[in-house]
């Protein structure tokens, strides 16, 4: 049962423009979610965060937004570069017992920037 | 700062064998452990975490097995390894109460 959604499998973009990397979630008790990005053949690098309290972060270029109402999170890339062409994830975590907590994935989103 | 460690980085291994996998963290202690696989084309999939040196906690049931002898050290087996047992393995911490996890450089299995 996917509690994260990352619907589209990949995007392709021009070098300069936006990337906008959607995820969806169905548990309405997350309460923070991450982003990490993943090139081929290397552990995944977490990229940004965001808790339930804010509807933005931003971090350099990388922004993300959320909207609980929607229970949809968005990463915006700006402007893009062909170096972030990878693999993104998103994530939320889910308590385990006690105070400890796994993430959820989504099953990522690749993206192509193209120069 | 603290690193993680996985070994080997690649590993071509028959069908029906054993497997072995070591992650190792250094620079804390007490971190939670975690193992994922992510299969070609596929998400990443959580296949155990560790809380603490002895404690493992299995997502889905499955030919693999994984135990924590120390505190900075997870291992993933099995007995004998499938054709399905093929993919990208990552070994994964965090420090307790925090929810970013991360994660090693991976190890690919290739099962023959």
């Amino acid at each position: 049962d996917q509690q994260v959604k990352q619907n589209s499998p990949s995007l392709s973009v021009q070098e300069g423009r936006i990337s906008i990397l959607n995820c969806d979630y169905t548990n309405s008790m997350f309460d923070y979610f991450l982003w990490y990005k993943k090139y081929p053949a290397e552990g995944p690098t977490f990229l940004i965060s965001i808790s339930s309290i804010k509807d933005k972060n931003e971090d350099g270029r990388f922004t993300v937004f959320l909207n609980k109402s929607a229970k949809h999170l968005s990463l915006h890339i700006v402007p893009s570069q062909p170096g972030d062409s990878a693999v993104y994830f998103c994530a939320a975590p889910v308590a385990s017992g006690g105070s400890n907590y796994k993430l959820t994935f989504g099953k990522g989103t690749l993206l192509t920037v193209n120069p | 700062s603290q690193t993680i460690h996985q070994w080997p980085a690649t590993l071509v291994q028959p069908v029906g064998s054993p497997l072995s996998l070591e992650c190792t963290v250094e620079g804390t202690s007490n971190p939670n452990l975690y193992w994922y696989r992510q299969a070609a084309g596929r998400g990443l999939q959580l296949l155990f975490y560790s809380v603490g040196i002895g404690q493992i906690s299995s997502e889905v049931p499955q030919n693999l097995s994984a135990s924590r002898p120390q505190d900075r050290q997870f291992i993933l087996s099995s007995k004998k390894l499938l054709l399905s047992d093929s993919g990208f393995y990552l070994c994964a911490w965090v420090p307790r109460d925090f929810y970013e996890q991360y994660f090693g450089p991976g190890t690919r299995l290739t099962v023959t």
